[in-house]
C-alpha cells in the first residue's frame, strides 16, 4: 500500500541552525501538507501546497519557514534560524485528485532544538 | 475560525469495555468530519469520516455520527481490545474560499489505554 515517507525521524539541531525535513508523498498525489505538534499540544496546521505554490498557510508559517518540491518526488520544509520553539513533531501529508478529502499523513519527524 | 474540541485523556478502559471519545467542533460552512488514530511510534491514520449531517463513519468496530444540531462528533466503540490502545483525534476540514486547500483542524488528542 502506498505510503507518505519522512526523514529523518529524528533530527537534533543547534538554536539558531537550518534545517530541512523532508517527505515522499505519495506518487499521484496533487496536495501536501505540513502540520506540526508540539509535545502534549494539538496537531496544528502549517502549510498546503499545490501546483507548485503554497495555496495558504498559518500564522505559525512566518519567513523562517519555506517549503519546496525540489523535484518530482520529494517535498521539503525548511526552517532558516531554528528557535527552542520549534522543537516539536513535523508531519508531513499528501491528498490525491480523487479523495479530496483524506489527507494520508508520513511517520513524522521529531525535531530538537538545544 | 474553526477549532476542535475533545474530551482530555488519558483514558484507561479495561479490555471489553465500551469507549465513548467526546468531540465538539466550531466552523463556519459544512465541515467534513474526521477520526485519525496515532499508534505508538506511528504517524496519524484516518480512522473513520463523516461528510455531511447524520452521516455515520465506522471502521474496524469504531463509530461516530455526524450531529448537525448538536455539533458534535463523538467516537464510540461497544468492545475495546488492548490493540486499540493509542492517540485518538478529532479534526475537520473545510474548503478555503475555492483554493480546495481542505486543511485539517484538529482537536488535542485522547490518549486511550486499554489492559487486559
Amino acid at each position: 500500500e502506498p505510503e507518505v515517507t519522512q526523514t529523518p525521524s529524528h533530527q537534533v539541531t543547534q538554536m539558531g541552525q537550518e534545517v530541512i525535513l523532508r517527505c515522499v508523498p505519495i506518487s499521484n498525489h496533487l496536495y501536501f501538507y505540513w502540520y506540526r505538534q508540539i509535545l502534549g499540544q494539538k496537531v496544528e496546521f502549517l502549510v498546503s501546497f499545490y501546483n507548485n505554490e503554497i495555496s495558504e498557510k498559518s500564522e505559525i508559517f512566518d519567513d523562517q519557514f519555506s517549503v519546496e518540491r525540489p523535484d518530482g518526488s520529494n517535498f521539503t520544509l525548511k526552517i532558516r534560524s531554528t528557535k527552542l520553539e520549534d522543537s516539536a513533531m513535523y508531519f508531513c501529508a499528501s491528498r490525491g485528485p480523487a479523495s479530496y478529502n483524506e489527507q494520508f499523513f508520513g511517520p513524522g519527524t521529531r525535531l530538537t532544538v538545544l | 475560525g474553526n477549532s476542535v474540541t475533545q474530551m482530555e485523556g488519558p483514558v484507561t478502559l479495561s479490555e471489553e469495555a465500551f469507549l465513548t471519545i467526546n468531540c465538539t467542533y466550531t466552523a463556519t460552512g459544512y465541515p467534513s468530519l474526521f477520526w485519525y488514530v496515532q499508534y505508538p511510534g506511528e504517524g496519524l491514520q484516518l480512522l473513520l469520516k463523516a461528510t455531511k449531517a447524520d452521516d455515520k463513519g465506522s471502521n474496524k468496530g469504531f463509530e461516530a455520527t455526524y450531529r448537525k444540531e448538536t455539533t458534535s462528533f463523538h467516537l464510540e466503540k461497544g468492545s475495546v481490545q488492548v490493540s486499540d490502545s493509542a492517540v485518538y483525534f478529532c479534526a475537520l476540514s473545510t474548503p478555503y474560499s475555492g483554493a480546495g486547500s481542505y486543511q485539517l483542524t484538529f482537536g488535542k488528542g485522547t490518549k486511550l489505554s486499554v489492559i487486559p
